[in-house]
């Protein structure tokens, strides 16, 4: 069975400054990657998705991550951080069946 | 109406009162899904539709009934509910599982308290 792990809790980062999220995954074959943010008192929104193909996916809001099969990881990142990027963020893994593992999530806060 | 949408956005129930969340998508998918997030854990799915037919029941506690008459609408009707069921409740959809990509798209969902 898949899973994922979110190391970090929580980070907090300045406004302007960079940002990171680290997230490892297990799965024995090829896997589905995805990153969702999550605003307080919403769904969950899908940052980037990756399936195959270039290792460097780029997303939404200026966000991209980098798929390393080698070190199960699918860590995301923000060169410069927005007040409005403060959420919460899920790393998510899948197959080729509808099935997604979630993470536990990171909280981001911004500090002016 | 664009993406999913849930109703009601919150809702406050006694044990012993019956109530339903609605679930409707307006993006052409076949795929319906309703999960349980509580605070600090992972998100849980609860139960999958594919095509109306449900194709997974996650061992979910039979106070939760969920009820799909076609692929648009999902509802999930709940009675006799434990304090321990509050959480918010989303739902998600997207193509038909094996179609080359799951990307799940989520609603709002509904943010559930029982007293």
């Amino acid at each position: 069975a898949q899973s994922v792990t979110q190391p970090d809790i929580h980070i907090t980062v300045s406004e302007g400054a960079s940002l990171e999220l680290r997230c490892n995954y297990s799965y024995g074959a090829t896997p589905y990657l995805f990153w969702y943010v999550q605003s307080p008192g919403q769904g969950l929104q899908l940052l980037l998705k990756y399936f195959s193909g270039d290792t460097l996916v780029q997303g939404i809001k200026g966000f991209e991550a980098e798929f390393k099969r080698s070190q199960s990881s699918f860590n995301l990142r923000k060169p410069s951080v927005h007040w409005s990027d403060a959420a919460e963020y899920f790393c998510a893994v899948g197959a080729r069946d509808y099935k997604l593992s979630f993470g536990a999530g990171t909280t981001v806060t911004v500090r002016a | 109406e664009t993406g999913v949408t849930q109703t009601p956005r919150h809702l406050v129930m006694g044990m012993t009162n019956k109530k339903s969340l609605k679930c409707e998508q307006h993006l052409g998918h076949n795929a319906m899904y309703w999960y349980k997030q509580s605070a600090k854990k992972p998100l849980e799915l609860m139960f999958v539709y594919n095509f109306k037919e449900q194709t997974e029941n996650n061992s979910v506690p039979s106070r939760f009934s969920p009820e799909c008459p076609n692929s648009s609408h999902l509802f999930l009707h709940l009675h006799t509910l434990q304090p321990e069921d509050s959480a918010l409740y989303l739902c998600a959809s997207s193509q038909p599982p094996g179609t080359g990509g799951n990307e799940q798209f989520f609603g709002p969902g509904t943010r559930l308290t029982v007293l």
